[in-house]
């Protein structure tokens, strides 16, 4: 079954710019998207369509995917994006989540 | 506005059976495939199972096949996800979501979700 992998966390602080990846083969071929999860709460769509932002989603959020892996970039990052934020991808008629990736604000 | 309602939850022993109802509204639901996916306390998200808009196409989980059933009504508005022989590993919060099913598909709404747990 196809996989996706994510790092568990990453850190940045206030201002910054943080990096999440997310690796699967040949994912660039497919879709990626990305859900944020703060804690206690369902998770939101953040990215679709590798690069689209979801209505409400400010301008820092962006994403790329070429050839294995999909990355989403939070530019300027602020205290209130701290949470967890899994990929997703479709593949053979099932849905494949990451992992999960827990974004510290330090 | 989307609103997607989970309800059903709750203590079960292990080998029983729950089910688990998504009550949507605020869009047409006909037209929508849905899902349900869900999380074990402190683990990542895990997808369940789809069902496409008119119920013609369902497709399920590895972990969940045989055990599980996806089923919805579009008079009610309503999702729901039949589960037996449920085990300890079954125990998390379980959200509904719908997709946008196209080019790429994603889930653009999730319920807030209700928790299962599955112990003796």
């Amino acid at each position: 079954s196809y996989e996706l992998t994510q790092p568990p966390s990453v850190s940045v602080s206030p201002g910054q710019t943080a990096t999440i990846t997310c690796s699967g083969e040949k994912l660039g071929d497919k879709y990626a998207c990305w859900y944020q999860q703060k804690a206690g709460q369902s998770p939101v769509l953040v990215i679709y369509q590798d690069n689209k932002r979801h209505s409400g989603i400010p301008e820092r959020f962006s994403g790329s995917n070429s050839g294995n892996t999909a990355t989403l970039t939070i530019s300027g990052t602020q205290a209130m994006d701290e949470a967890d934020y899994y990929c997703q991808a479709w593949d053979s008629s099932a849905m494949v989540f990451g992992g999960g990736t827990k974004l510290t604000v330090l | 506005e989307v609103q997607l309602v989970e309800s059903g939850g709750g203590l079960v022993q292990p080998g029983g059976s729950l089910r688990l109802s998504c009550a949507a509204s605020g869009f047409t639901f006909s037209s929508y495939s849905m899902n349900w996916v869900r999380q074990a306390p402190g683990k990542g998200l895990e997808w369940v199972a789809y069902v496409s808009s008119s119920a013609n196409t369902i497709y399920y989980g590895d972990s969940m096949k045989g055990r599980f059933t996806i089923s919805r009504d579009n008079v009610k508005n309503s999702l729901y996800l039949q589960m037996n022989s449920l085990r300890a590993e079954d125990t998390g919060v379980y959200y509904c979501a719908r997709e946008i099913v196209g080019a790429t598909d994603y889930f653009d709404y999730w319920g807030q979700g209700t928790l299962v747990t599955v112990s003796s």
